[in-house]
């Protein structure tokens, strides 16, 4: 079983459409992320969900809506989709507390190129 | 606030030659700090971390860390790398507020191993 799997694994789509990206995890964590990977492989954090509850929204533009129905699963719907948000996109999960320190379980990532 | 500086964005090294992949950090607290690995399309993956006690860490793949509070450094090594450890190579610190967080991570470094 993939701990931390995310749907589809490709997307390519026109500018101005709108997308969603799908996370699941399996590993009972309570918090779960976006991060976005720029063409320079810099990895920034999104969002951050615990126990379903929004609690990092790093400044990004309101195009960007995540949703969790619940602990297991993230969701991340983008409207009007612009070129600069061509990225990889991967979803992540932790167990915080405890003697984890944080450590993140990613999933495979999600490749949107918008044209 | 806490960041992370990799201080070398592409370090080339022949086959079964050792190598250091450099880390510096900025923390005003109690850190965690973790090495992550990128395959070509891949997600990240776990390759060691610090959380406390010794100061130098084994991982994966015979990769290890040496965490230096002084000198703000978390360097990673190997003593003979193989074609198989080219990739991307993240170091990350972990932000914990309560009982949640993030991670935080460097530029990344491409390690490119050549026959």
């Amino acid at each position: 079983d993939t701990a931390v799997s995310q749907t589809p694994k490709y997307l390519v789509t026109q500018m101005g459409n709108d997308k969603s990206i799908k996370c699941e995890q399996n590993l009972g964590h309570d918090t779960m992320y976006w991060y976005k990977q720029d063409s320079k492989k810099f990895l920034k954090i999104m969002f951050s969900y615990n126990n379903k509850e929004l609690i990092i929204n790093e400044t990004v533009p309101n195009r960007f809506s995540p949703k969790s129905p619940d602990k297991a699963h993230l969701n991340l719907h983008i409207n009007s989709l612009e070129l600069g948000d061509s990225a990889v996109y991967f979803c992540a999960s932790s167990q915080f507390g405890g003697y984890s320190g944080g450590e993140l379980f990613f999933g495979e990532g999600s490749r949107l190129t918008v044209l | 606030a806490q960041s992370v500086t990799q201080l070398d964005s592409q370090v080339p090294v022949f086959e079964e030659a050792p190598v250091e992949l450099r880390c510096n950090y900025s923390s005003s607290v109690s850190v965690y700090l973790f090495w992550y690995v990128q395959y070509p399309n891949q997600g990240l993956q776990l390759l060691l971390k610090y959380l406390s006690g010794s100061t130098l860490v084994k991982g994966i793949n015979g990769f290890e860390a040496e965490f230096n509070k002084s000198q703000t450094s978390f360097h990673l090594r190997k003593p003979s790398v193989h074609i198989s450890d080219t990739a991307e190579y993240f170091c990350a610190v972990s932000v914990v507020s309560g009982n949640t967080g993030k991670l935080i991570f460097g530029q990344g470094t491409t390690l490119q191993v050549k026959p």
